[in-house]
């Protein structure tokens, strides 16, 4: 199947500092990608969506200032936790869909931030 | 997309098969349900998926009723590592994003 690769895994940083995670598909064309964050205990939620060479659209309670997501090419995707408080520590995960996934959504192995 | 109904959790014993059911009763004609699982500290992992008809790969089979409001995962011989929580979702088609309920955490123990 597909590969869709995120990095970092895991990630400690100090309150107040920007964090940037990438995204990237490795043997197929992502022309969309979805960011996701998960809390302890719970399900995925999806945070935006992101099609190559466009604006991201953010779910409903979701700051688009504060997760900055950028999708410049077809093969790599970024999240920026920018000014990252204790609350934003969660588990982010990235997805990808395009050319030659069959109806699929292939998932990054997800990235643990915590802020300190 | 319609939403999904399944059990909390599941118990299962090593080498049996393992049967997770979901239901879908809202689902649309163009809607597929798709399967995916979740290991602890991982990304989800895309398991199996179907529109009509029932689906078997090398990771499990799908079972979809032929109302399609309902629908059965089958781990044919389950193994310790199967151990992870397994979500059903329905979605329009390829390219949107996946709707995540709470799903089904299915625990394998020998």
């Amino acid at each position: 199947g597909a590969v869709v690769s995120q990095h970092p895994s895991r990630v400690i940083c100090k309150s107040g500092t920007s964090v940037k995670i990438e995204c990237r598909s490795l043997d197929f064309q992502a022309t969309t990608m979805f960011w996701y964050r998960q809390f302890p205990k719970q399900s995925l939620m999806l945070m935006a969506t992101s099609n190559e060479g466009s604006k991201a659209t953010y779910e409903q309670g979701v700051e688009k200032d504060k997760f900055l997501i950028n999708h410049a090419s077809l093969t790599l995707s970024t999240l920026t936790v920018t000014s990252a408080h204790p609350e934003d520590s969660s588990f982010y995960i990235c997805s990808a869909s395009g050319t030659g996934t069959n109806e699929k959504l292939f998932f990054g192995s997800g990235t643990q931030l915590s802020v300190l | 997309d319609a939403k999904t109904t399944q059990p909390p959790s599941m118990d299962c014993a090593e080498g049996r098969a393992a049967n997770l059911p979901c239901n879908h009763s809202t689902i649309s004609g163009n809607e597929y349900v798709y399967w995916y699982r979740q290991i602890h500290s991982q990304g989800p992992q895309y398991i199996i998926h179907g529109l009509k008809n029932n689906e078997t790969n090398e990771m499990a089979s799908l079972i979809i009723t032929e109302d399609r409001k309902s629908s059965t995962l089958i781990l044919p011989h389950a193994t310790l590592r199967d151990t992870a929580v397994y979500y059903c979702i329905v979605s329009r088609q390829a390219g949107t994003a996946l709707i995540f309920g709470k799903g089904t955490t299915l625990s394998v123990s020998s």
